[in-house]
């Protein structure tokens, strides 16, 4: 079965500086990577995902992942934040080629950028 | 182009109660996946409709069920309100097959249900 973990459950970070939120998952087989934000009072939006191809992703609003498979990894970066980038990151893994309920999402971790 | 559409945005029930949400999809998708969220438990899947067919279920009690209509227009509903459901109910909709995880889903800004 797969997991995702997401070590940082906060993470505060100024404003025009870089940040890097981490994500490592398990599983046997390969499978896709996303990365969700979701703003305070609304939905999840997704900003990337990784299905196959080169390892580096990227997203929208000035993001990007990578992924490695050694690591197991699949890190969020961007190198300079903004005070709207203020919201939970959610890391989600699935097997290829299935259905949403199969998606696993890891705990979440809270970017909050300081003036 | 509108997008997820959820209402009603905020919801007070008394446990032993019961409780409708709706979810109106975009214009043309056609899946519609339901998903509870809890700081304790994170997001954890539902259910999922395709064309008013129930594809998929998640690990919730019968109290939980849904239906999906003929213009796509998803409702969940939830009886006998225990005070561990108050959670962010989020709908999200896809314009292609569920079973095809590649197609986005696109979430609405969700119902927070408080069961008092």
């Amino acid at each position: 079965a797969q997991s995702v973990t997401q070590l940082d459950s906060q993470v505060p970070v100024f404003e025009e500086a870089p940040v890097e939120l981490r994500c490592n998952y398990s599983s046997s087989v390969s499978v896709y990577l996303f990365w969700y934000v979701q703003y305070p009072n609304q939905g999840l939006q997704l900003l990337l995902k990784y299905l196959s191809g080169s390892t580096l992703v990227k997203g929208i609003n000035g993001f990007e992942a990578e992924f490695n498979k050694s690591q197991t990894s699949f890190h969020l970066r961007k190198p300079s934040v903004h005070i709207s980038d203020t919201a939970e990151y959610f890391c989600a893994v699935s097997l290829p080629k299935t259905s949403y309920d199969k998606v696993i999402f890891g705990p979440g971790t809270s970017l909050s950028v300081i003036p | 182009k509108a997008g997820v559409t959820q209402t009603p945005r905020y919801l007070i029930k008394t446990r032993g109660q019961q409780v409708t949400l709706s979810c109106s999809p975009i214009s043309g998708h056609r899946s519609v996946s339901w998903y509870q969220q809890t700081p304790g438990q994170g997001l954890q899947f539902l259910f999922e409709y395709f064309s008013e067919t129930q594809r998929n279920k998640g690990n919730f009690p019968g109290r939980f069920s849904g239906r999906q209509f003929s213009n796509s227009r998803s409702e969940m509903n939830v009886s006998t309100l225990e005070l561990g459901d108050s959670a962010l109910y989020l709908c999200a909709s896809s314009p292609r097959d569920p079973k095809r995880i590649e197609a986005e889903a696109f979430f609405g800004q969700g119902t927070r249900l408080t069961v008092v």
